[in-house]
């Protein structure tokens, strides 16, 4: 049992560059969220997925596009990198109903680095 | 839109002594509390979580209170120890919505 698996740890793109972060969980939790973490500003909802079929926006989520693949996986994209998003991208996910209580479980995350 | 706010952002005690981290939410619909600590280049990691029925919890050296009507939420870590030493995250989820909103951290030093 991995619980939340993120691929890549380490990434270095050059401004303009895509790339796509994977996330996968094995809990059979239902939604699954992705945050990005900057010094001093603590964790940043990027989007969201309350259940497969469905993605929400969160708090910052200009400049990424996310895919929930099936009920395991679900996908960051960033088209066209920017030095903004360096940051550190946590992949968590949660057996959450609409009015239920159930903690986030998180990847070991993705320290991305543009330039 | 939701926020919550973390207070204090550094926090610094002599081991044995207790810290207090605070946190006020702004929409009144929140029901979860939850609390994680993030140990330098870890994940963070869950660590006592309240629901909005109920006052405090808790869990060996660990507590959390709730206040609904004044809408904040304080950690209470006692006997602290060096291993205390980590970045502490609240957080608040508003029933109706899967969206759960982080304070800003406090990072906590513990001096042996």
């Amino acid at each position: 049992n991995a619980g939340v698996t993120q691929t890549p740890k380490f990434q270095v793109l050059k401004t303009g560059q895509s790339m796509t972060l994977q996330c996968a969980q094995d809990m059979n939790h239902n939604s699954m969220y992705w945050y990005r973490q900057d010094p001093g500003m603590g964790l940043r909802l990027i989007y969201y997925s309350a259940s497969e079929g469905t993605t929400d926006k969160g708090e910052v989520p200009n400049g990424y596009n996310v895919s929930r693949l099936n009920k395991r996986e679900f996908s960051l994209r960033l088209e066209s990198a920017a030095p903004s998003q360096t940051s550190v991208y946590f992949c968590a996910s949660s057996l959450v109903g609409l009015h239920g209580n159930s903690p986030l479980h998180f990847g070991n995350g993705t320290r991305l680095t543009v330039t | 839109g939701e926020n919550v706010e973390q207070h204090p952002s550094t926090l610094s005690v002599q081991e044995g002594d207790s810290a207090v981290i605070k946190c006020t939410y702004s929409d009144s619909a929140s029901n979860y509390f939850p609390w994680y600590k993030q140990e330098l280049g870890k994940r963070p990691q869950l660590i006592i979580d309240i629901r909005s029925n109920v006052g405090e919890k808790k869990d060996q050296r660990i507590a959390v209170t709730l206040n609904k009507t004044a809408k904040h939420f304080s950690l209470h870590i006692t006997e602290t120890q060096p291993e205390d030493s980590a970045v502490y995250f609240c957080a608040a989820r508003t029933s109706g919505t899967y969206k759960y909103i982080f304070g800003t951290g406090t990072r906590l030093k513990v001096l042996a």
